[in-house]
């Protein structure tokens, strides 16, 4: 099974901030990677599919990069909404597997 | 645009069968692959299985023997069981909308677009 890790577990940021995601495979998996933004008590939405590519109706301060086994979703300017917990995801292989989850909270 | 409801018992006892449905509606549930999803409380998200309209299936091998994912075309339904269940199998599931998108020749791109709200599932006697 593929391995998701992602750093940090919990971040603190402030409204108009930029922040940044990280999500490691314990194995290449070129780009087959999902990002999600869960808000409590919420089903998971999807905000970029193949590590790069915007889902439709997502607002555009949501990019994401990397390949092979490092990627990053980053927020370019945090608006209040954007307080969630985010999970990154493989697709490469079956079983798929989330990373644990970081928790974006108000500082 | 496409819908998706989870329905089924909020309690089940353990060593019993967890039985949940997920009715489809806005579009039909031909041509798509269809996941179902688990979350315990306070935790992350685990993938259990997936399956195509024509009924073709895909499990997590940690939950393998006791899976299985159907599908009713007729209906616009997929369906989750679960068997001998434990307190361990307490989780929200969501059912999702598993699209595939070719990348290369033999390798395709997944990702779940449509989520249901989620139906909580407790395991107790």
């Amino acid at each position: 099974d593929i391995q998701m890790t992602q750093s940090p577990s919990s971040l603190s940021a402030s409204v108009g901030d930029r922040v940044t995601i990280t999500c490691r495979a314990s194995q290449r998996i070129i780009t087959y990677l999902n990002w999600y933004q869960q808000k409590p008590g919420k089903a998971p939405k999807l905000l970029i599919y193949a590590a790069s590519s915007l889902q439709s109706g997502v607002p555009s301060r949501f990019s994401g990069t990397g390949s092979g086994t490092d990627f990053t979703l980053t927020i370019s300017t945090l608006q209040p909404e954007d307080f969630a917990t985010y999970y990154c995801q493989q697709s490469y292989i079956t079983p798929r597997s989330f990373g644990q989850g970081t928790k974006l909270e108000i500082k | 645009q496409v819908q998706l409801q989870e329905s089924g018992p909020g309690l089940v006892k353990p060593s019993e069968t967890l039985s949940l449905t997920c009715t489809v509606s806005g579009d039909s549930i031909n041509n798509y692959y269809w996941s179902w999803i688990r979350q315990p409380p306070g935790r992350g998200l685990e993938w259990i299985g997936y399956i195509y309209y024509s009924g073709s299936t895909d499990y997590n091998p940690s939950l393998k023997s006791r899976v299985t994912i159907s599908v009713d075309t007729s209906k616009n339904q997929f369906s989750l069981k679960l068997s001998s269940v434990t307190a361990a199998d307490t989780a929200v599931y969501y059912c999702a909308r598993d699209i595939r998108a070719q990348h290369l020749p033999s390798y395709y791109y997944y990702y779940m677009d449509v989520w249901g709200k989620g139906t909580t599932v407790t395991v107790s006697s």
